[in-house]
């Protein structure tokens, strides 16, 4: 079955970054865009950007440019989302999705929280 | 970015039918239609329909999906409790080459 893992918790300092991995299985992973979605606490869905794990290629919303990054590692079926500049507006659960049409399956959500 | 636009709130009681509402513009929903997802407090979404109105499998029949220009809907009939959450449109915006959200609409099952 598919799945999609990601790794834990982070409390990151002000102007820190963070980087969060998501690891999939149960599928092809070169077969379908991997995105981040993150939740701010008690707010609805805010779309990050897409990867293409076949070639790498990327999408960035417009908010997150030039502070988001993402990566992949074929040999692992691991996409990661590297967010730097970090404020407290950044505490937020992040997710990965699987994209089929929309986003059909998604990781079990990383907390990251931003406190000095 | 411009996003999706969804009634921030939907009351209606057991075993009514409930139409949520989604208006994006001809770049989003009225290009390849809207994706519909719902979410459990403290749960990853989870897809109910995506381009208006194909269904995962596993998704009950429940659950219908439909587009008419700019706006799609979703469609939930026989309401149960458990069918209390918050429900998410999303489309991919051609002109933004960005997926766009809607703000959510919390159902409650009275």
């Amino acid at each position: 079955q598919v799945q999609l893992v990601q790794s834990g918790a982070e409390v990151k300092k002000p102007g820190a970054s963070v980087k969060v991995s998501c690891k999939a299985s149960g599928y092809t992973f070169t077969s379908h865009f991997l995105h981040w979605v993150r939740q701010a606490p008690g707010q609805g869905l805010e779309w990050m950007g897409l990867i293409s794990p076949s070639d790498g290629g990327t999408a960035y919303a417009e908010q997150f440019q030039g502070r988001v990054i993402l990566t992949r590692d074929t040999s692992t079926s691991t996409v990661y989302m590297e967010l730097s500049s970090l404020t407290s507006e950044d505490t937020a659960v992040y997710y990965c999705a699987r994209e089929l049409g929309g986003h059909d399956h998604w990781g079990q959500g990383t907390l990251v929280t931003v406190s000095s | 970015q411009a996003g999706l636009t969804q009634p921030p709130s939907v009351s209606k009681g057991l075993r009514q039918t409930a139409t949520l509402t989604c208006t994006g513009n001809s770049n989003s929903v009225g290009n390849e239609g809207a994706a519909w997802l719902q979410q459990h407090q403290g749960h990853p979404p989870k897809l109910l329909s995506y381009r208006s109105n194909n269904r995962p499998s596993g998704i009950s029949e429940r659950f219908s999906a439909s587009r008419s220009g700019n706006t799609a809907s979703l469609t939930i009939s026989g309401l149960q409790a458990e069918d209390e959450a918050d429900y998410y449109c999303s489309a991919w915006d051609s002109s933004l080459s960005a997926w766009v959200f809607g703000g959510g609409t919390k159902l409650t099952v009275l």
